[in-house]
């Protein structure tokens, strides 16, 4: 059985710091790994979707790498702003189309 | 439209009704997801529909839950008798290319069985 953990449970950082979320799954056999955020109360926005054979992708200030082998995900925000504050949500794609989500980190940039 | 719309936003419930949740998906997208986010225990997978068919439904917690699509589009998601544990925001989500795409979710319907 696919289980997702994501760490930290929860971040708090100053406005400004480069920060990293860390995600690792328990089976390699994936065909893609996602990150989204959640905002209270919203649904979830998806941030990154990088497919099995990919190592990384960028978007803005967002970067997020797979290793597949190792089981690992990392997204690396540079320059933390307020705005940044959500759940941060991994999440695997396995066999059957379902993605499994890991419990999230919750991040606080502080102003 | 723009987005997955997802109604009612909110619905609030005794024990033992029945409940409808709806899912309109983005026009064009031939996969579509359900989704249960309890307090606790996460976003957890219900149903998986391409096109009208819904080749896993393995996440269904009990007979009590079912969900159907109708013309590649919109679905429902029944609950019936509703128990207290069922409350939770149900998430929908689709998809153009289930093999390789993105999920695109909506905001949810955050049920809450008293």
């Amino acid at each position: 059985k696919q289980e997702v953990t994501q760490i930290p449970a929860a971040l708090s950082v100053p406005e400004g710091e480069n920060l990293v979320l860390n995600c690792s799954f328990t089976d390699s056999a994936i065909y893609n790994l996602q990150w989204f955020r959640q905002d209270p109360g919203k649904g979830l926005t998806s941030l990154l979707l990088i497919q099995s054979s990919q190592r990384e992708q960028t978007s803005g200030r967002l970067n997020a790498s797979l290793d597949k082998s190792s089981g690992r995900s990392t997204l690396y925000i540079a320059a933390s702003q307020p705005g940044d504050s959500a759940t941060y949500l991994c999440a695997v794609r396995k066999y059957g189309n379902k993605l499994v989500f890991g419990a999230g980190t919750i991040l606080r940039v502080k102003s | 439209g723009a987005g997955v719309s997802q109604s009612p936003s909110n619905k609030v419930t005794e024990k033992g009704k029945d409940v409808e949740l709806r899912c309109d998906p983005i026009s064009g997208h031939t996969a579509l997801y359900w989704y249960r986010q309890s307090l606790g225990q996460g976003l957890e997978f219900l149903i998986y529909f391409q096109g009208n068919s819904a080749p896993d439904k393995s996440g269904l917690p009990s007979d009590r839950f079912s969900a159907e699509r109708t013309g590649g589009s919109v679905s429902t998601l029944t609950i019936q008798r509703t128990q207290q544990e069922d409350s939770a925001v149900y998430l929908c989500a689709s998809s153009f290319d289930p093999g390789r795409d993105i999920q695109y979710f909506g905001a949810g319907t955050r049920l809450s069985v008293l």
